[in-house]
């Protein structure tokens, strides 16, 4: 079956205080990962798209990452606007809807 | 970029009313939408694919007669809920995507209460 896990489901920063972000994926023919943002009463902001291992995205303090089993979305020098809930999804196989992580809540200290 | 613009974006209203939301997208034409429903703290949970020109596409436990979806052209969508009652109250969230591998792009979601 076609899987989705997000690690931590929690994360609680500093400001400054770089990490990373796991979406592991356990699917059948991945035909793209894409990473969402979402603040709370919200829809999901768009953010990257990462369709073949070893390709990277950046943008601003974020850089997506993946490879054949997961990815990674780290964030460099995080700022308190960072905080938000950051979502994982995957295409598989023929199936046209987006399969879901349960996403990571990020909290960043000033 | 894409846009997907949602409507209304909060409705409170009595129990038994019929309630329509919009999903519209903006800057380019969308033969498939998704309406999704999330509860706080969750994520997101499919409800059914919108289809241009023909039925939509309902996933297991989702009430057809409930949730009614009108996709009537390429840039609308509408869900209607019918005879709402306090536990059809969530947040309902709209999403288009250009084809079938660009990334799916989110209205900002109605949030609907029953009283």
């Amino acid at each position: 079956e076609d899987q989705v896990t997000q690690s931590p489901e929690a994360l609680r920063l500093q400001e400054g205080e770089s990490s990373s972000l796991n979406c592991s994926y356990t699917v059948s023919g991945l035909r793209g990962l894409f990473w969402y943002r979402q603040d709370p009463g919200k829809g999901p902001e768009f953010l990257f798209t990462l369709y073949s291992a070893g390709e990277e995205k950046e943008k601003e303090r974020l850089k997506a990452t993946l490879t054949k089993k997961e990815s990674f979305l780290h964030i460099t020098a995080p700022k308190p606007e960072d905080s938000a809930t950051y979502l994982c999804a995957v295409y598989a196989g023929n199936n046209r809807k987006l399969i879901w992580g349960l996403g990571t809540s990020l909290a960043v200290n000033p | 970029g894409a846009v997907v613009s949602q409507h209304p974006s909060w409705v409170i209203c009595k129990s038994g009313t019929s309630v329509k939301i919009e999903c519209r997208s903006l800057d380019f034409q969308a033969t498939t939408m998704f309406w999704y429903r999330q509860f706080p703290k969750q994520s997101l949970m499919l409800m059914a694919t919108s289809n241009e020109g023909s039925k939509a596409t309902y996933e297991q436990g989702v009430e057809k007669d409930k949730f009614l979806i009108n996709h009537a052209s390429l840039t609308l969508s509408t869900l209607t809920v019918t005879s709402a009652h306090p536990e059809d109250s969530s947040f309902y969230i709209c999403s288009a995507g250009e084809n079938s591998n660009q990334p799916q792009h989110f209205g900002d979601g109605t949030r609907l209460s029953i009283l």
